[in-house]
């Protein structure tokens, strides 16, 4: 059965550094989402991606985020220069369609700051 | 806007017991809804999705959610809970309005199966 993957699982990094983590959406699909969870916290939505090009984002998604499709596979969140506050568990989603929306989420990146 | 709201972080049932988790919903467009789950270190996983067709959802593992609009509720059951159904459980809306709506979350329901 075809599933999101997500690397690296676990990425630790100093105040400050750039990250990038990695998703390798369902292959056939065409909506891309990132979303963060906070530890002990719900689940929010950053972005969404389409046709190459940002859809949708939150107000969390500011100026240190970006997205990008570097090729056909690929599907990367990049945060420029990392905050304490940006500890938390990422998820990379995709979506054949935007219709009914069902998305499918990859198992998710653990980004800690420190 | 939209917004989820689940009633109760932690619900307890008795293994074999009825499982009821609580989810309202307020949503300005006709919304979709879904119920996920998230086992320990593991990713969210779609149990069930209400897309404005019937408004009682089967989903996976038995579990299933009935659509009220007249009390924004869609709220998820299982006649017989096992312990393997030990998770956490997030309702989430999205609009119908088209377009790569990103999902709200409620904060997520912590099931325990109790022996």
């Amino acid at each position: 059965e075809p599933e999101v993957t997500q690397t690296p699982s676990h990425q630790v990094t100093q105040m400050g550094q750039e990250v990038i983590l990695r998703c390798v959406p369902i292959s056939n699909h065409l909506y891309f989402y990132w979303y963060r969870q906070i530890l002990g916290q719900k689940v929010e939505f950053l972005v969404s991606f389409y046709n190459n090009e940002i859809s949708e984002k939150s107000e969390i998604f500011d100026d240190q985020f970006s997205v990008e499709r570097p090729d056909g596979s690929n599907f990367t969140l990049k945060i420029r220069s990392t905050k304490l506050e940006d500890s938390a568990m990422y998820f990379c989603a995709s979506s054949l369609l935007a219709g009914t929306n069902e998305q499918f989420f990859g198992p998710g990146t653990r980004l800690t700051v420190l | 806007a939209q917004s989820v709201t689940q009633l109760g972080s932690h619900v307890s049932v008795s293994e074999g017991a009825l499982v009821l988790l609580r989810c309202n919903y307020s949503s300005s467009v006709p919304p979709y809804l879904f119920w996920y789950v998230q086992y320990p270190n593991q990713g969210l996983q779609l149990l069930l999705k209400y897309t404005s067709a019937a408004t009682l959802v089967k989903g996976i593992n038995g579990f299933e959610a009935e659509f009220k609009k007249s009390e924004t509720s869609f709220h998820l059951t299982k006649p017989s809970a096992h312990m393997s159904d030990a998770a956490e459980y997030f309702c989430a809306v999205s609009g119908s309005g088209g377009g790569a709506d990103g999902l709200t979350f409620g904060k997520g329901t912590h099931l325990i199966i109790q022996p």
